[in-house]
């Protein structure tokens, strides 16, 4: 069955740096997503992105966050200078159709901000 | 977005038929129903989704009222496997667009041998 990958698993980075959060969506999808979820709390939509652009965004993602396409498969997370309160589980995710189709998530990349 | 409201936790044994209610009172005529479930350290996963009356599959029962004012997630035969957390979502597709999705708190499944 087809799934959703996402590397790493787990990203430990100092405050300031940049991070680059990478997924692997399912390949007949048309619509990804960036979720996150703080520890304990609920998941937190981030951003939609459809046809090589930016669909929907949240108040979350700020102009310190960034997506990208780069080569028709991976669909990657940017976040250019990481703050503590960015640690979270971060998932990605896809569907052939728009976000009220079944979303299919990602195992999740567990980052920390020290 | 209509704003959903759920139980934040339910016990249940296991075999026994859990029953989740969500009320949304202001579903909206194009709104459609889904339900998510999440486990722990893992994404959400898609269980089930309905416009109304009665939708079922190989996991669940979603029950939808005419007023579609709330709906109820049915889980028949809990097992151990089953303890999750259920997220309610409501929201459609808009025309030249759609909107984001949002999660709320969901409901705490704890299924107790």
């Amino acid at each position: 069955e087809p799934e959703v990958t996402q590397t790493p698993s787990h990203q430990v980075t100092q405050m300031g740096q940049e991070v680059i959060l990478r997924c692997v969506p399912i390949s007949n999808h048309l619509y990804f997503y960036w979720y996150r979820q703080i520890l304990g709390q609920k998941v937190e939509f981030l951003v939609s992105f459809y046809n090589n652009e930016i669909s929907e965004k949240s108040e979350i993602f700020d102009d310190q966050f960034s997506v990208e396409r780069p080569d028709g498969s991976n669909f990657t997370l940017k976040i250019r200078s990481t703050k503590l309160e960015d640690s979270a589980m971060y998932f990605c995710a896809s569907s052939v159709l728009s976000s009220y189709n079944e979303q299919f998530f990602g195992p999740g990349t567990r980052l920390t901000v020290l | 977005l209509a704003k959903t409201t759920q139980p934040i936790s339910m016990d249940s044994y296991e075999g026994q038929e859990v029953n989740i209610t969500c009320s949304h009172n202001n579903i909206a005529t194009n709104d459609y129903i889904t339900w998510y479930q999440q486990f722990p350290s893992q994404g959400p996963r898609f269980i089930i989704q309905g416009y109304k009356t009665k939708v079922t599959n190989e996991v669940a029962s979603l029950f939808i009222p005419a007023d579609r004012k709330s709906s109820t997630l049915s889980l028949p035969r809990v097992s151990l496997s089953d303890t999750a957390v259920y997220y309610c979502l409501v929201g459609d597709e808009v025309s030249g667009g759609y909107q984001k999705v949002t999660f709320g708190t969901g409901t705490k499944l704890q299924v107790i041998p």
